[in-house]
Formats: C-alpha cells, sequence, structure tokens
C-alpha cells in the first residue's frame, strides 16, 4: 500500500527540541521531492519546508534556521527536526508526497502528527 | 497570512451549485503556475480534487470542475449532496515563497 506515517508528536516547552519521523511506504522514497505542511488545529494549510532528490532543502520564512529537514533513502524516512520551538508552531504536520503525475503539488498525505508547544 | 484568498465560507441546498474563487498574485497565479484544489472532511488529510487548474484525478466525480484565468480560479461544485460538506482549498506554487503556497481555506455548508 502506498502510504506515509509520520510520528514523533507530543508536547514540548517553549525553546525546546523534537524531531518527526516520516515512513513512507509502496513506492520508490528516492524518486520523489518530500514536503512537510502543517495545520494549525481549525486553520488553514501552510507549507513548511521541502527537500529534493538531491537532498537540497527550502524553508518557509517562519522556520527557517529554526528547522532542518533531511531524509535518509535507506530506511525510506523523511525527517524534521525543530528546534527553538514557539506557541505558534503548534499545529498538526503533514508529511507529502511532491506528484510525478500532477504537477507541483501534493499527491500523497499522512496522516498527520500534532506538535503543541506549551509550557 | 494566507496570499491565495478564499471566501471563508460558502453554502447551497442540496442539488444545487456553489462555486469558491481562489485570488493570487503576480508571484503565483499571475505568474503561469497552476492552481490545485483540494477537499478537506473533518480530522482527515486533504483530498486532491482538481490538478492543473481543470483535471480530476481518477475517482473524482464530475460534479466537481475547476478554472483560471490570470490571478484567479474557481471551483464549482454542482449537484450539491451533503456528503460535499467540506473545507476547501486552492493551492499553486509562489516564487517569492520558492513553496507551496495555500489558500486560507473555505468552508462548505449544505444547508
Amino acid at each position: 500500500e502506498v502510504q506515509l506515517v509520520e510520528s514523533g508528536g507530543g508536547l514540548v516547552q517553549p525553546g525546546g527540541s523534537l524531531r518527526l519521523s516520516c515512513v513512507a511506504s509502496g513506492f520508490t522514497f528516492s524518486h520523489y521531492w518530500m514536503h512537510w505542511v502543517r495545520q494549525v488545529p481549525g486553520k488553514g494549510l501552510v507549507w513548511v519546508s521541502r527537500i529534493n532528490t538531491d537532498e537540497n532543502p527550502a524553508y518557509a520564512d517562519s522556520v527557517t534556521g529554526r528547522f532542518t529537514i533531511s531524509r535518509d533513502n535507506a530506511k525510506n524516512t523523511l525527517y524534521l527536526q525543530m528546534t527553538s520551538l514557539r506557541a505558534d508552531d503548534t499545529a498538526v504536520y503533514y508529511c507529502t508526497r511532491e506528484s510525478h503525475d500532477y504537477g507541483d503539488l501534493p499527491d500523497l498525505w499522512g496522516q498527520g502528527v500534532l506538535v503543541t508547544v506549551s509550557s | 497570512q494566507s496570499v491565495l484568498t478564499q471566501p471563508p465560507s460558502v453554502s447551497g441546498a442540496p442539488g444545487q451549485r456553489v462555486t469558491i474563487s481562489c485570488t493570487g498574485n503576480n508571484s503565483n497565479l499571475g505568474a503561469g503556475y497552476d492552481v490545485h484544489w483540494y477537499q478537506q472532511l473533518p480530522g482527515t488529510a486533504p483530498k486532491l480534487l482538481i490538478y492543473g487548474s481543470s483535471n480530476r484525478p481518477s475517482g473524482v466525480p464530475e460534479r466537481f470542475s475547476g478554472s483560471k484565468s490570470a490571478t484567479s480560479a474557481s471551483l464549482a461544485i454542482t449537484g450539491l449532496q451533503a456528503e460535499d460538506e467540506a473545507d476547501y482549498y486552492c493551492q499553486s506554487y509562489d516564487n517569492s515563497l520558492s513553496g507551496w503556497m495555500f489558500g486560507g481555506g473555505t468552508k462548505l455548508t449544505v444547508l
């Protein structure tokens, strides 16, 4: 089955760190650009970061310098290392795959993992 | 703050037609980038509805259609059904962000 499964979310204090993982299955992970998208509960979707097949990253301004995206193709796993976390980083984080067939868009989403930044 | 602007809410009775607009600028839709649409049911991940402005992935009913012109796009839903009640998002690439840009989302209520 083609799927993405995130893990690593939870409650963290402001200024703390957390690492999210996303395990891919059912497709050739190394062939795809991968992204993280987040959503504050009850709010809209916001692009966070992406990593291409050459492992070159890109970040939204709001997380630049604090978040690091990486991938381990041998483990079919995408990561998001989050540091200096702030209350406004509280959100559901989705791992997504960039489409090969439909254009510059996410065609596969994980179930999402909740990150709560609070003291 | 989203650069793709959508109405916060729309509503319609079963069987009716509704449209959802998405307005961008010269960094996204106006730069020629495609627009895509997603449906998000409560507690679930978004699902692709329309890609490349007007194309439907397999399995998406013909009741859903999309269009784009310059810096704006729209999603139309005909023959509205109760199961269409959801949040809808437009999405494009934005070259000032160098990443994906999503609209703020529109909540569709089926009366």
